[in-house]
């Protein structure tokens, strides 16, 4: 059973809307979440995340709010651009553990049409 | 980003052949994973080393044999893999023990087992 899901497979916005990208999860013990980018025959690129104990991280047009009660988790971006268009995971990492190990979602393909 | 490179980008192998994955990482941290992409599934963890030790495997079959010789190389083994073994190894390495620090990815290897 999947721990991180990104239920919706692709997302398509025009250029200069908002792009909303959307996560659940279900282990309570998740304490810091992150979105990494994806571009075609590239590694997953770190983009940005949030500790527990905040609700909100921006960083320029990116934006993570994070809903613990609801254990959902979403990534703005404000304005998109056709740069923007990509395959972005999130990924979340539970408290214990030597290593921290990431859990990750499927992936959500974000297109932005000009 | 060439924090973290891989090598061969792409791979084509029998299932009788040896073959090994290498990874490199710049950035001067003490830990570095191997994780598995298969079409339309999420990231797979497959091992984490920590400080050079194995810390992790998860459930991985013993035809995939990981090394880590010092903190910033590690190898994928390969022996008598399978079809279903074609997938996208991608290998990632953080910096453990200064609070919340992203994995940070190669471009991953594509492997194609014939």
């Amino acid at each position: 059973d999947q721990q991180v899901k990104q239920n919706s497979p692709s997302l398509s916005v025009q250029e200069g809307r908002i792009s909303i990208l959307n996560c659940d999860y279900t282990n309570s013990m998740f304490d810091y979440f992150l979105w990494y980018k994806k571009y075609p025959a590239e590694g997953p690129t770190f983009l940005i995340s949030i500790s527990s104990i905040k609700d909100k991280n921006e960083d320029g047009r990116f934006t993570v709010f994070l809903n613990k009660s609801a254990k959902h988790l979403s990534l703005h971006i404000v304005p998109s651009q056709p740069g923007d268009s990509a395959v972005y995971f999130c990924a979340a990492r539970e408290g214990s553990g030597s290593a921290r190990q990431l859990t990750f979602g499927s992936g959500t393909q974000l297109t932005v049409l000009p | 980003e060439t924090g973290v490179t891989q090598t061969p980008r792409h791979l084509v192998m029998g299932m009788t052949n040896k073959k090994s994955l290498k990874c490199e990482q710049h950035l001067g941290h003490n830990a570095m994973y191997w994780y598995k992409q298969s079409a339309k599934k999420p990231l797979e963890l497959m091992f984490v080393y920590n400080f050079k030790e194995q810390t992790e495997n998860n459930s991985v079959p013993s035809r995939f044999s990981p090394e880590c010789p010092n903190s910033s190389h590690l190898f994928l083994h390969l022996h008598t893999l399978q079809p279903e073994d074609s997938a996208l190894y991608l290998c990632a390495s953080s910096q453990l023990g200064t609070g919340d620090q992203p994995q940070h990815f190669g471009d991953g290897t594509r492997l194609s087992i014939l």
